[in-house]
């Protein structure tokens, strides 16, 4: 059991460029949430998914920021036009079950830190 | 809204000693709170959660309370290593929609030998 994945770990993009987050949920989870993590703040929700269904994406900002998670393959978080305000960590979690991050937490992955240069 | 906060951001003991880490909530009464684990570079950990209808849990040198009429969690490590250093987040489930958790910025423990 692999855990969730997260690729790149590290990500550097130019200010207007394009960046794609990957993220692989544990094998059997079919929910996926994407959290910010920025200097000096806590953990901030962004977009929780199912498989093909954005379920609640209420954190997410609404200019730039989009996020899937297809059928096959891995949920993708893709901001366009990076602003330096967009370095962060991005983390990933998974559960197997609707509200089973209730029961028995989340399972994060080890996230990918995008620095807009 | 709800708002969650962790009463220090650093706490520094001695290896031996129990640290205790706080977390207040306001304007909202969660079903779940738990704790995770956050070393540098990496994701977080899930430690432990606890329930609005318990009082205490507790998982070898871990003790979570649960305290519904002050809205707060206290977060105990008894016998401390230097090996527990780390940042401790407390999290509850949303208000809103009650689709994921919200975090607080955590305490970051630190024990010296």
């Amino acid at each position: 059991n692999a855990g969730v994945m997260q690729n790149p770990r590290h990500l550097v993009r130019r200010r207007g460029q394009e960046a794609r987050l990957r993220c692989s949920p544990m094998k059997g989870h079919s929910h996926v949430y994407w959290y910010r993590q920025l200097p000096e703040e806590g953990l901030k929700f962004m977009v929780y998914l199912q498989k093909e269904n954005i379920i609640d994406e209420s954190g997410m900002p609404k200019e730039r920021f989009s996020a899937e998670f297809p059928k096959e393959g891995p949920s993708i978080l893709r901001i366009q036009q990076v602003v330096r305000g967009d370095s962060a960590a991005y983390f990933c979690a998974s559960s197997a079950t609707e509200g089973g991050y209730l029961n028995y937490g989340y399972t994060f992955g080890s996230g990918t830190r995008l620095t807009v240069v | 809204s709800q708002k969650i906060e962790q009463n220090s951001e650093a706490l520094n003991i001695q290896e031996g000693k129990t640290a205790t880490l706080t977390c207040n909530y306001t304007n909202y009464s969660p079903a779940y709170l738990q704790w995770y684990r956050q070393d540098p570079g990496r994701g977080p950990v899930f430690l432990l959660l606890i329930r609005e209808n318990e009082k205490e849990k507790r998982k070898e040198r871990l003790k979570v309370t649960f305290d519904t009429t002050l809205k707060q969690s206290l977060f105990h490590i008894t016998a401390s290593q230097p090996a527990d250093s780390a940042t401790y987040l407390c999290a509850l489930d949303r208000e809103q929609a009650g689709t994921a958790l919200i975090f607080g910025k955590g305490t970051t423990l630190s024990v010296s030998s």
